[in-house]
């Protein structure tokens, strides 16, 4: 089974630019997460969507961050304009998410590191 | 005060020895407890996942959550080097709105196993 595919893995910016990231979660997840990750810290969710619905959007900086999932597969989280406290690792991940118990699991990609200088 | 603190580290410790990670909360909402595993540059990967109290044993791993104390824990037994990485607890709620599925991480402990 594919994992969840996340790009570019590393990208550098300047302050005021803007960036993009792409997530292709697993095949049949209709679940995806964005979370930041600030060096030293655990995962902090910014937005997620069941399909192509946005469930939790209630942490992300809506001035600059913006995030969609076009037919309920493949996202795209970007920023505009980039702040240098944005620099960070970006992961998305997916899951089955169907309601009922133990069916929460997220599978993780391997992130995209972001830093803006 | 955060939802879930967790103790940073980093932790050093010989090859073989017994591990003791651990992690609090404040929601008591929380019913479903996970613990992830992540290697330098790489996502977190799900290592054990319970749901409400009690123990769970997954060979050299076993995770413990006491409700009452709103307290978990992660014991490794016979630690290798390959077991050096971040910890993550994670912790989520049950039910349908917009909490399902949304995982609240603690900060990560960072262990390392010397051999």
């Amino acid at each position: 089974e594919a994992g969840v595919a996340q790009s570019p893995r590393y990208k550098i910016i300047e302050k005021r630019q803007s960036v993009a990231f792409w997530c292709n979660p697993i095949s049949g997840h209709a679940t995806l997460y964005w979370y930041q990750q600030i060096l030293g810290q655990g995962p902090k969710l910014l937005i997620q969507f069941q399909n192509n619905g946005v469930v939790d959007d209630s942490q992300l900086p809506k001035d600059r961050f913006s995030a969609e999932r076009l037919k309920g597969v493949d996202s795209t989280l970007k920023i505009q304009p980039a702040k240098l406290e944005d620099s960070a690792v970006y992961l998305c991940a997916s899951s089955l998410a169907h309601w009922g118990a133990g069916d929460t699991e997220a599978f993780f990609g391997q992130g995209t590191r972001l830093t803006v200088v | 005060q955060k939802e879930v603190e967790q103790d940073p580290g980093p932790l050093s410790v010989p090859e073989g020895a017994i591990v003791s990670l651990n992690c609090t909360y404040s929601n008591s909402a929380f019913q479903y407890f996970m613990w992830y595993r992540q290697y330098s540059r790489k996502g977190p990967e799900l290592l054990m996942y319970t749901y409400s109290s009690g123990n769970k044993e997954d060979g050299r791993f076993t995770a413990q959550v006491d409700k009452s104390s709103k307290y978990i824990s992660l014991f490794i037994r016979d630690s290798q080097p390959s077991d050096s990485a971040t910890y993550l607890c994670a912790m989520s709620r049950p039910g349908g709105g917009t909490s399902y599925g949304k995982l609240t991480f603690g900060q990560g402990t960072i262990l390392t196993v010397h051999p």
